[in-house]
């Protein structure tokens, strides 16, 4: 089956913890992303690769880390969390870019104290 | 970068009529234009897209209309169902690496 996996899909914990947040897709997408999604403000880019050892910034990168070294994990890192890093992160991939279809994960709500 | 603004936020519309939610877009370069629909507690799922050479598509109940000289384009929902009701977000995009830009979601409630 087609999928895109995210683990933890929930997770507290503290400020100043780090933290991974890992993504695998299964459909040798190109394409992977990272988003954030607030009551009110949608879905908020943080990163973004256009392909293995390629990521770039997407429009609120500030507190994340991201890695691509194989073309199926997109791992999504918080070295420091801090409490408004709160939220509903989802991981997404596609095959080229985004002139397509952009298949989500299931999301993963994270609470720092 | 490009802005994408969405309208209304909440929409509340009789099961059976029409629902009709919009999009505006600042940069005249952008190409892609897909809507999302996310249900309660679940991931925003494709529902329908548009390319900038295109001015309507549909796929039964669900159309999507895109003025390229207004900048802006609209999701229709004809015969709304319960099963409708879910957060719909619009996108665009100019391709390449700049990703896809989403509004900030519309709530349809579809009342019995």
């Amino acid at each position: 089956e087609a999928q895109v996996t995210q683990n933890p899909r929930y997770l507290i914990t503290v400020t100043g913890k780090k933290l991974t947040v890992t993504c695998s897709q299964n459909m040798n997408h190109e394409y992977m992303s990272w988003y954030r999604q607030d009551p009110g403000l949608g879905l908020r880019q943080i990163y973004y690769s256009m392909n293995v050892e390629v990521t770039d910034k997407g429009d609120v990168p500030e507190g994340y880390k991201v890695s691509r070294k194989e073309k199926r994990n997109f791992p999504l890192i918080l070295e420091s969390p801090s409490p408004n890093q709160t939220s509903l992160y989802f991981c997404a991939s596609s095959r080229r870019e985004y002139t397509g279809e952009l298949f989500f994960g299931e999301g993963s709500r994270l609470t720092v104290l | 970068g490009e802005n994408v603004e969405q309208h209304p936020s909440t929409l509340s519309v009789q099961e059976g009529d029409s629902a009709v939610i919009k999009c505006t877009y600042s940069d005249s370069a952008s190409n892609y234009f897909p809507w999302y629909k996310q249900e309660l507690g679940k991931r925003p799922q494709l529902i329908i897209d548009i390319r900038s050479n295109v001015g309507e598509k549909k796929d039964q109940r669900i159309a999507v209309t895109l003025n390229k000289t207004a900048k802006h384009f609209s999701l229709h929902i004809t015969e709304t169902q319960p099963e409708d009701s879910a957060v719909y977000f619009c996108a665009a995009s100019i391709g390449g690496a700049d990703g896809l830009t989403f509004g900030k979601g519309t709530h349809l409630i579809i009342q019995p």
